[in-house]
């Protein structure tokens, strides 16, 4: 399996452009994580699904941000508008079921930079 | 979920074990601690977890004091490509099943 593909690897855009952000997670896996890094904060968890649903979305930090699972393969995370606050690296991770014990395959990453 | 106090750095040199120490004197009963670390510039990866029984597995060794109140990761025989951000943390399985809250972790290098 080739782990979870995050596109594009580096994104760089200026202030109130649209950014989308796409993860495809390791198949068969039932859950999906999306976090973001930066140095002031850590790794925060914004969002995960379960079996394509939105379960708890109380990381996202305001409305400028959503995220969609339309099925098992595909994640989007959308910013609109962006601002130079949202710069960060933005990681999605999924899971197999809850049997798992709660291992999280990551994947590379998305490093955005908002000018 | 509890929360973890781990050191923000140390330095074990390549060949030796490496013990790294944290604290999680709140954890409750049905909490599981469990650690990732990441290396610089890639997401973090899952290396052990334990409920109160110690574990290993090809990564490393997990020992969780009787108390549960601290644990110990064990790199058996450091190398290089060791050198990350270490991360311990506890959570309950079942409760909010998803939500891995990652604290600063400790910072460890290898060296030659």
């Amino acid at each position: 399996d080739a782990g979870v593909i995050q596109s594009p690897r580096h994104e760089v855009t200026e202030m109130g452009q649209e950014v989308t952000l796409r993860c495809k997670p390791i198949s068969g896996h039932d859950y999906l994580f999306w976090y973001r890094q930066t140095m002031m904060r850590g790794l925060e968890l914004l969002i995960y699904f379960n079996n394509n649903v939105p379960i708890d979305d109380s990381g996202m930090p305001e409305d400028r941000f959503s995220a969609k699972m339309p099925n098992a393969s595909f994640s989007t995370l959308k910013i609109q508008p962006s601002e130079p606050r949202d710069s960060a690296v933005y990681f999605c991770a999924s899971s197999p079921d809850s049997s798992s014990y709660n291992e999280q395959f990551f994947g590379p990453g998305t490093r955005l930079t908002v000018l | 979920d509890a929360k973890t106090t781990q050191p923000t750095s140390m330095d074990c040199a390549e060949g030796r074990a490496a013990n790294l120490p944290c604290n999680h004197s709140t954890i409750s009963g049905n909490e599981y601690v469990y650690w990732y670390r990441q290396i610089h510039s890639q997401g973090p990866q899952y290396i052990i977890h334990g409920l109160k029984n110690n574990e290993t597995n090809e990564m490393a060794s997990l020992i969780i004091t009787e108390d549960r109140k601290s644990s110990t990761l064990i790199l058996p025989h450091a190398t290089l490509r060791d050198t990350a951000v270490y991360y311990c943390i506890v959570r309950a399985h079942l409760d909010s099943w998803g939500k891995l809250q990652f604290g600063a972790g400790t910072q460890v290098v290898v060296t030659p």
